[in-house]
């Protein structure tokens, strides 16, 4: 299957810890992508590959893999986190690509 | 600082095709390593994959778009553009134009998009 699923929604109190999760086959061959959106604004690029965070994005953010598995960790969870986020990753044995169904993260 | 812009038609009608432009701006469409792609997201909806083109005209498409979906870049005017054809209420969605990287980083198999265009609202009603 070249899905990715996602939990839909997931809460975390202020300054707390949160894993969102994004399982799929296609993560056994290719790393995932992870992306934020906020209401009304385009998706941003927050972390990719085994340890790659782009440049201005905080480092509470942080990405990890297990077999079938991708993480992404906010360690210290900012209202401003309060957003959906989404993984991608290319599907395995082919040359397109999916993204997760998403999930929506509230910060309490 | 590289910057993406979607531009088209706000409205179109069923049966007929949506086209949408991308013009890229702060850095060239033709620099080698990166692919240039599409992505929709229905209102209230997650966000899909639709097609990526590198600057030498190599393509790839979402399997269950591909027979309505062309993609295809113009280097000289630092623009990509994509058209769907033959579409439904269900094609109505947020475009974004994004740039799309697909590496090998220290061995992993990576891909991401960064970064994103607005994004413009394209709904399909007669």
């Amino acid at each position: 299957s070249s899905e990715l699923t996602q939990d839909p929604a997931v809460s975390v109190a202020l300054g707390q810890t949160v894993r969102i999760t994004c399982q799929g086959d296609s993560l056994r061959n290719y790393y995932a992508s992870w992306y934020q959106q906020k209401p009304g604004q385009a998706p941003l690029l927050v972390f990719f590959g085994k340890k790659n965070r782009p440049s201005g994005i905080p480092d509470r953010f942080s990405g990890s893999n297990s077999g079938n598995t991708a993480s992404l960790t906010i360690t210290g969870a900012q209202a401003e986190d309060e957003a959906d986020y989404y993984c991608n990753c290319r599907v395995s044995g082919g040359k397109d690509y999916v993204f997760g169904t998403g999930t929506r993260v509230t910060v309490l | 600082q590289l910057q993406l812009q979607e531009s088209g038609p706000r409205l179109v009608k069923p049966s007929e095709t949506l086209s949408l432009t991308c013009t890229v701006s702060g850095g060239s469409i033709s620099s080698s390593s990166y692919y240039w792609g599409w992505i929709r997201q229905p209102p209230g909806r997650g966000l899909e994959w639709i097609a990526s083109i590198y600057s030498s005209g190599t393509t790839s498409y979402n399997p269950s778009l591909k027979s309505r979906v062309t993609i295809s870049v113009d280097t000289s005017k630092n623009q990509f553009s994509v058209n769907l054809s033959s579409v439904t209420a269900a094609d109505t969605a947020f475009y974004y134009c994004s740039r799309h990287r697909v590496a090998v980083v220290d061995a992993d198999k990576i891909n991401w998009f960064d970064p994103w265009g607005q994004g413009t609202l394209v709904t399909v009603s007669s």
